[in-house]
């Protein structure tokens, strides 16, 4: 079973808000990683980071913001919020260097109104 | 250029029926990794299988299997005699590491499994 948490999990909020989505993992992971889902089910890459202080952006512009300072803790802002930032955001980690399994965490739905 | 095809957005199938979701990939790496994921109306996805490039073997796992052939690029899913747990979104994924020069996976659009009572 993965060690890996979200919170909040459902998220409503109106536009202007800054919100930060929490993810942390117990597994000593060195990359993690936050994929966008759209609505109609497909997931992109919007951040990922190797290890503490490295933060790269993914495949899929995003307005928002990562940090990574602890190993265990990869948090997800957004200063501003807008309704096109509604969708849910998923939270993975990973031990191996290539080719390794993604653990998920359930996920943060965001809902701007 | 898209990396991971599944053709089929939705597929209903009676229960104890086979049901088979096809993957087809995109890649010019000769290693790589083909993932599949579960993702129930909870919301995570749970890892199902993965499969590097030089394992052409297929795999069973109870009552799923996967057929993968690099000759058609492809990597199929079959759930034998499904369950209504069986219902969820399923999820093809490729990962190609020399290309990205990162553990990224690259998924395909989904496919949304209903088992019918």
């Amino acid at each position: 079973e993965a060690d890996i948490y979200q919170t909040p999990r459902y998220l409503v909020i109106g536009t202007g808000k800054k919100i930060t989505l929490e993810c942390s993992q117990t597994m000593g992971h060195d990359k993690m990683y936050w994929y966008q889902q759209d609505p109609g089910m497909e997931l992109h890459l919007i951040h990922y980071s190797y290890g503490v202080n490295s933060t790269e952006k993914g495949d899929l512009s995003s307005e928002s913001t990562v940090s990574r300072i602890r190993t265990e803790h990869f948090p997800l802002t957004l200063e501003s919020a807008r309704p096109s930032h509604t969708s849910q955001y998923l939270c993975a980690s990973s031990e191996l260097s290539g080719g390794g399994e993604l653990f998920f965490g359930e996920g943060s739905r965001l809902t701007v109104l | 250029a898209q990396k991971v095809t599944q053709a089929q957005t939705e597929i209903s199938v009676v229960e104890k029926e086979d049901v088979t979701l096809d993957c087809v990939y995109e890649t010019r790496d000769t290693t790589y990794y083909l993932f599949w994921y579960k993702q129930p109306p909870s919301g995570e996805l749970v890892f199902l299988i993965r499969r590097n490039s030089f394992d052409e073997q297929n795999e069973i796992s109870g009552r799923y299997s996967w057929n993968f052939q690099k000759s058609t690029s492809s990597f199929n899913f079959t759930i034998t005699a499904s369950q209504v747990v069986d219902s969820a979104v399923y999820f093809c994924a490729l990962s190609d590491p020399l290309t990205t020069g990162a553990n990224n996976l690259f998924f395909g659009t989904g496919t949304r499994l209903t088992v019918i009572p």
